[in-house]
């Protein structure tokens, strides 16, 4: 049972072009969401969040959007670079529990 | 900056065999997780602690499977019995409020 998924297992973008990573939740119930970007042989490392009551949180090149009613949130990055390409995961909380979609490899081609 | 601190990097153990993996988080963080990643898939969770009690688990977390905190500092998964299966990158992770600070794993290999 998938709570969060993100169903592009790759995406590639042209170096500048913006980036934009899916994520489709199942959970009414989750109060926080987080995009967490991940170096091979590396722990996840945490990018941004938003709060399940805001729709928009921007933090330099990234912005994460939420639209509650569809039960789903994006991630834009522009202008991606090439040191971007990375597996970002999508995740959300729901009391102390953070529970990760299975991931998106981003490509960023120079 | 603070960070999760996990050795070793890398433990190989052969099958049937005890293996503890260990993870320091940041000291003033409360709540403590292990995750794990078995290679090409998703990163699953385990286990949470609080308060110096399991406080939520997953069914992946069997009774092969314990933590402990035994100093106040560490933060210690033992496996008890490992099998092939066993065999994933596990991570340690702790956090104060919404943002997670992951360690940067062990990588388990049961031969």
């Amino acid at each position: 049972d998938q709570q969060v998924k993100q169903n592009s297992p790759s995406l590639s973008v042209q170096e500048g072009r913006i980036s934009i990573l899916n994520c489709d939740y199942t959970n009414s119930m989750f109060d926080y969401f987080l995009w967490y970007k991940k170096y091979p042989a590396e722990g996840p490392t945490f990018l941004i969040s938003i709060s399940s009551i805001k729709d928009k949180n921007e933090d330099g090149r990234f912005t994460v959007f939420l639209n509650k009613s569809a039960k789903h949130l994006s991630l834009h990055i522009v202008p991606s670079q090439p040191g971007d390409s990375a597996v970002y995961f999508c995740a959300a909380t729901c009391y102390d529990k953070v529970i990760f979609g299975p991931g998106t490899s981003l490509s960023v081609i120079p | 900056e603070p960070e999760v601190t996990q050795t070793p990097s890398h433990q190989v153990t052969q099958m049937g065999q005890e293996v503890i993996l260990r993870c320091v988080p940041i000291s003033n963080h409360l709540y403590f997780y292990w995750y794990r990643q078995i290679l090409g898939q998703k990163v699953e969770f385990l286990v949470s602690f609080y308060n110096n009690e399991i406080s939520e688990k997953s069914e992946i977390f069997d009774d092969q499977f314990s933590v402990e905190r035994p100093d106040g500092s560490n933060f210690t998964l033992k496996i008890r019995s490992t099998k092939l299966e066993d065999s994933a990158m596990y991570f340690c992770a702790s956090n104060l409020a919404a943002s997670y600070t992951f360690g940067s794993g062990t990588r388990l290999t049961v031969v």
